[in-house]
């Protein structure tokens, strides 16, 4: 069985405090790793996707980063916009996992 | 475009009554996803259609859920009866799928299910 694994389960940082949230995953050939924001009330809106190891996407202040287990989500100088739930999801085999989200909260 | 489109957005029914959640997903898209969410559990797929043909049900809880896509721009979910346990936000997603690839999925602004 898939799992997903995400750490911490919440983060509090002082605005520009550069820190990194973790989304460690079991699967079984792995397709895609998934990075999502949700902010209350809403659904999770698309960040990035990876689909393998090596691989890095950026943008503004967000940076992702893959390995065979895990994925880094690293925050530059954090605003307090950048305040939300952030997901990771993987894909095997036309099966989607979501991880239980970090919550980050920004403070000015 | 509209992005996924999801009725009603927020619902309060009773026990044992019949509950329907509408989704409209992205025009072009091929695959419709329907997730649950809760504090608990967080997001857990229930089922997943490619083409309008469902592909993978092993989430649905049990059979009082059911799902359709009757056609490329509308699918359901239903629960019958509904208890107490089912209050979640349902949130219904849709994405393009190719052959071999796998696309971000874009979400709806889901469903807020209350059931007392």
């Amino acid at each position: 069985e898939d799992q997903v694994t995400q750490s911490p389960e919440a983060l509090r940082l002082q605005e520009g405090e550069s820190s990194s949230l973790n989304c460690s995953y079991t699967v079984s050939g792995l397709r895609g790793l998934f990075w999502y924001r949700q902010d209350p009330g809403k659904g999770p809106e698309f960040l990035f996707t990876l689909y393998s190891a090596g691989e890095e996407k950026e943008k503004e202040r967000l940076k992702a980063t893959l390995t065979k287990k895990e994925s880094f989500l690293h925050i530059t100088a954090p605003k307090p916009e950048d305040s939300a739930t952030y997901l990771c999801a993987v894909v095997s085999y036309q099966k989607v996992t979501f991880g239980t989200g970090t919550k980050l909260q920004v403070i000015p | 475009d509209a992005g996924v489109i999801q009725s009603p957005r927020h619902e309060v029914t009773e026990m044992g009554q019949e509950v329907t959640l509408r989704c409209k997903p992205i025009s072009g898209h091929n695959s419709l996803f329907w997730y649950r969410q809760t504090m608990m559990r967080g997001l857990e797929l229930l089922i997943y259609f490619n083409n309008n043909v469902p592909i993978d049900d092993s989430g649905m809880p049990e059979d009082r859920f059911s799902a359709k896509m009757p056609n490329a721009s509308f699918s359901t979910l239903k629960i019958q009866p509904s208890e107490p346990r089912d209050s979640a936000v349902y949130f219904c997603a849709s994405s393009w799928e190719g052959s071999g690839s796998y696309n971000e999925q874009f979400f709806g602004p889901g469903t807020r299910l209350t059931v007392l």
